[in-house]
């Protein structure tokens, strides 16, 4: 089955660049989408087709590819972004979905 | 603006069949516009995608789940719905329905994510 990995845990100063990773096999080819959950909250979707920013999401939200490895970057890491991100790819040749591990972002 | 509402018994006993359904409002269905999905989040876990459902009634499976699990729609009532059986207390989570890439999209070897979530409801298995 296909997996997807990501960091459990990263943290971050206020105003400073966070970077999440999430790997998985040719994850190039699968069009990694990022979400953002806080506590008790439904998800909220960050990222799609790898960096681009749906409506009403912040600049400082953006997306890169190399390869393997999907990367989430929030730039001037503001308290509110605290929360968990999970990546999650979309497999063209079966239409399956899937999520990573999550990454818990602490701002702090 | 498209919102979505889950609904359904919040206690199952174990063995028995999960049924939720997801009323979609501020948009529609059947027009075919978008794949809808099921997701779930066990207490203090990730999230795990169940499925999708398209208005024709075509569906797709989490193959780890694909044995237990069945997504229906019911256009008329702008509804979709999951059946989880054989339910045990790992089946515990809160289940959120989504709107789902756009189907063109898929067509043309893209995928936009998941971009309108429920609020979720919590389900749980136990006797």
């Amino acid at each position: 089955s296909y997996e997807l990995t990501q960091p459990p845990s990263v943290s971050v100063s206020p105003g400073q660049t966070a970077s999440i990773t999430c790997s998985g096999d040719k994850l190039g080819d699968k069009h990694a989408c990022w979400y953002q959950q806080k506590p008790g909250q439904s998800p909220v979707l960050v990222i799609y087709q790898h960096s681009k920013r749906p409506s009403g999401i912040p600049e400082r939200f953006s997306g890169s590819n190399s390869g393997n490895t999907a990367t989430l970057t929030i730039s001037g890491t503001q308290t509110m972004d605290e929360a968990d991100y999970y990546c999650q790819a979309w497999d063209s040749s079966t239409g399956r979905r899937v999520f990573g591990g999550g990454t818990k972002l602490t701002v702090l | 603006q498209v919102q979505l509402q889950e609904s359904g018994p919040g206690l199952v006993k174990p063995s028995q069949t999960l049924s939720l359904t997801c009323t979609v409002s501020g948009g529609s269905i059947s027009s075919g516009e978008y794949y809808w999905s099921w997701i779930r989040q066990p207490p203090g876990k990730g999230l795990e995608w169940i499925g999708y459902i398209y208005y024709s009634g075509s569906t797709y499976y989490n193959p780890s789940l694909k044995s237990r699990v069945t997504i229906s729609v019911d256009t008329s009532k702008n509804q979709f719905s999951l059946k989880l059986s054989s339910v045990t207390a790992a089946d515990t989570a809160v289940y959120y329905c989504a709107r789902d890439s756009p189907w063109i999209a898929a067509r043309l070897g893209f995928y936009y994510g998941m971009d309108v979530w429920g609020q979720g409801t919590t389900v749980t298995v136990s006797s």
